[in-house]
């Protein structure tokens, strides 16, 4: 069966520090991945996501940064945090087919708080 | 920005009774949509998903109906137990992309 992993699943992280938040899945090639920050109190906002090795779409402009060095790792890094980078951050996996009917699987996430 | 939304923030069930959670979503082009709950500290847990071809569909405890003349998702959880207590997210798909709205605390009172 597939399986996710996440990790730190948590940190505490001083301003302009640098991140690395790291995610690999097993069991499955190939497949899609994303992450994903969710806020306090609020939804599941989409930062990045990958159809492949290499490939990376960001969603929305940040000091954020994504890379696929592996076919089933995804780490998300920042060179110099920012407070408003706390929150709740998952990666997420579906299969390489991705398209409808194809549920996304999340990870356990980890938490950031940027002090 | 977020393209789906729930109607109402937090729901109050009695232990026993049926939930109705509701969701209201805007892109007509998404061909699929999902049922989570995340539970505190934890990540999205998978309910129960529905293809835009379907208008119902069920699994243990669980329902979900799908209206897509008036763009309207809803969760329906039978016999609502304590363990039923999180947070209910909708989401809708098309191509890679998951729009979640901002998710229901169901809280469940015994």
């Amino acid at each position: 069966s597939q399986t996710i992993h996440q990790w730190p699943a948590t940190l505490v992280q001083p301003v302009g520090s640098p991140l690395s938040l790291e995610c690999t899945v097993e069991g499955t090639s190939n497949p899609n991945l994303y992450w994903y920050r969710q806020a306090a109190g609020r939804g599941l906002q989409l930062l990045f996501y990958s159809v492949g090795i290499g490939q990376i779409s960001s969603e929305v402009p940040q000091n954020l940064s994504a890379s696929r060095p592996q076919d089933r790792q995804f780490i998300l890094s920042s060179k110099k945090l920012l407070l408003s980078d706390s929150g709740f951050y998952l990666c997420a996996w579906t299969s390489p087919e991705g398209m409808s009917g194809n549920t996304i699987y999340f990870g356990e996430g980890s938490w950031l708080t940027v002090v | 920005g977020e393209s789906v939304g729930l109607h109402l923030p937090t729901l109050s069930v009695q232990e026993g009774d049926n939930s109705i959670i509701n969701c209201a979503y805007s892109n007509s082009a998404s061909d699929y949509f999902i049922w989570y709950k995340q539970e505190s500290g934890k990540g999205p847990q998978f309910i129960i998903d529905i293809r835009s071809n379907m208008d119902k569909r069920q699994g243990q405890r669980v329902t979900v109906l799908l209206n897509k003349t008036v763009k309207h998702l809803s969760l329906q959880i039978a016999a609502t137990q304590p363990g039923d207590s999180a947070v209910y997210f909708c989401a809708e798909r098309k191509d890679y992309k998951l729009s979640f709205g901002a998710g229901t605390t169901v809280t469940v009172r015994a």
